[in-house]
């Protein structure tokens, strides 16, 4: 079975320039969850979605957002970008978005920022 | 007070010797714990889980849950090269989104 897929690996992007990152969960699972790394911290939760619907979102600004399609792929949008959103950008699956279940994470897109 | 705390490193284990890694949280909402193993330049990559006290094994790893101190553990014996790596706890609230928490990771490095 494929773990989680996510594309692209690599992006370079312009400050002040939009980036479209996008993520396949696990077949069968329903969660998508994002977050993102910054070298040296752990991962920052962004958003959760289950069934379509945002589940939470994390302390990130409007610039940010995301949505889930009814395959249970999943986009997250980046406006506006800054030099600090240089960072791994790390989606996860999981069955059912609860806390009784761990998280699969896939390989990450690495983005830059100049 | 940070919400999940570990003690970032570098922590050196001889290689055949066990590694001890510790990670306290805040909140006394929280109710799954994780461990990840990250390598450098990769993503996490879960290696156990824990939703109650005491002890869990798994092959080399044992996890260990102390509720009402708040700490969570992580136990390799028999350390091996291929283990170092920076390894990040992880937790969990019953209540509302169901977010990872996480650490900022300890840096474990096994030395031959």
């Amino acid at each position: 079975d494929a773990g989680v897929t996510q594309s692209p690996t690599h992006l370079i992007k312009t400050r002040g320039q939009q980036v479209t990152l996008r993520c396949s969960p696990i077949s069968g699972h329903k969660s998508v969850s994002w977050y993102q790394q910054v070298l040296g911290q752990g991962p920052q939760f962004i958003f959760q979605y289950y069934e379509k619907e945002e589940r939470g979102r994390g302390n990130f600004p409007d610039r940010f957002s995301a949505r889930q399609f009814p395959n249970y792929s999943s986009e997250l949008n980046v406006n506006a970008l800054l030099l600090g959103d240089s960072a791994l950008y790390l989606c996860a699956s999981n069955p059912t978005g609860g806390w009784n279940y761990g998280y699969t994470f896939g390989s990450g897109t690495r983005l830059t920022v100049v | 007070q940070k919400e999940v705390e570990q003690n970032s490193g570098p922590l050196s284990v001889p290689e055949g010797a066990i590694a001890s890694l510790n990670c306290t949280y805040s909140d006394r909402g929280s109710q799954s714990f994780f461990w990840y193993r990250q390598y450098s330049g990769k993503s996490p990559e879960l290696i156990m889980s824990i939703y109650s006290n005491g002890d869990k094994e798994d092959g080399r790893f044992t996890a260990q849950l102390n509720k009402a101190s708040q700490y969570v553990s992580l136990l390799i014996r028999d350390s091996q090269p291929s283990d170092s790596a920076t390894y990040l706890c992880a937790v969990t609230l019953i209540q509302g989104a169901q977010k990872l928490v996480f650490g900022q990771g300890t840096r474990l490095t096994i030395n031959p």
